[in-house]
């Protein structure tokens, strides 16, 4: 079974650009978390999703949004890029509730 | 106080011995705890789960949970060199109503050959 699969792997951006990640969760999972990591603040929780609906969000600005597909897969997008958004972005999958979750292995931004 | 809580480290242990790594969190009905090794560069992968009081082992692994005193524990048994990594504590924080892992910050391991 294919494991989560997150594209693109690596990304540059500059200020003021937004940009979309795209996250494809493991078969039959349609709870989709996605994580920000960086050095100094850890994994902090953005948002989940489950069967297209957000059912919950962490305390992150409205310029991070998200969305689900009716296939679970999940798209988040961070508009007028930071250079505070420079992090990994990590998608994570489970089966309905986020317990046990399973990560993709992340997205790279840099903001120049 | 973090709600959930771990030494930074790092946390140094020859080859061969026991590592015993400690969680702490703050939300009494939790019931959900997980922990998740990453080696730098690389995404979290989980180690185990655990969801009632008292020991659940896998292989080198075991992880101890106390739910009257709110922490959790991995006990890394003959660790190896390839097990140094950062290990992440994560607990379902249920008392928020919030459907998510919360992690704790890490504990960076380093097993010295």
């Amino acid at each position: 079974k294919a494991g989560v699969t997150q594209t693109p792997r690596y990304l540059i951006k500059t200020r003021g650009q937004q940009v979309t990640l795209s996250c494809s969760p493991i078969s039959g999972h349609r709870s989709v978390s996605w994580y920000q990591q960086t050095p100094g603040q850890g994994l902090q929780f953005l948002f989940e999703y489950f069967s297209e609906t957000q059912r919950n969000k962490g305390n992150f600005p409205g310029r991070f949004s998200g969305r689900q597909f009716s296939n679970s897969r999940s798209e988040m997008n961070v508009s007028t890029l930071e250079l505070g958004d420079s992090a990994l972005y990590l998608c994570a999958s489970s089966l309905e509730e986020p317990n046990i979750q399973y990560f993709g292995a992340g997205t790279r931004l840099s903001v120049l | 106080q973090k709600e959930v809580e771990q030494n930074s480290g790092p946390l140094s242990v020859p080859e061969g011995a026991i590592a015993s790594l400690n969680c702490t969190y703050s939300d009494r009905v939790s019931q959900s705890f997980f922990w998740y090794r990453q080696y730098s560069g690389k995404s979290p992968e989980l180690i185990m789960s655990i969801y009632s009081n008292g020991d659940k082992e896998d292989g080198r692994f075991t992880a101890q949970l106390n739910k009257a005193s709110q922490y959790v524990s991995l006990l890394i048994r003959d660790s190896q060199p390839s097990d140094s990594a950062t290990y992440l504590c994560a607990v379902n924080i249920r008392g928020t109503g919030r459907r998510a892992l919360t992690f704790g910050s890490g504990t960076r391991l380093q097993v010295q050959p």
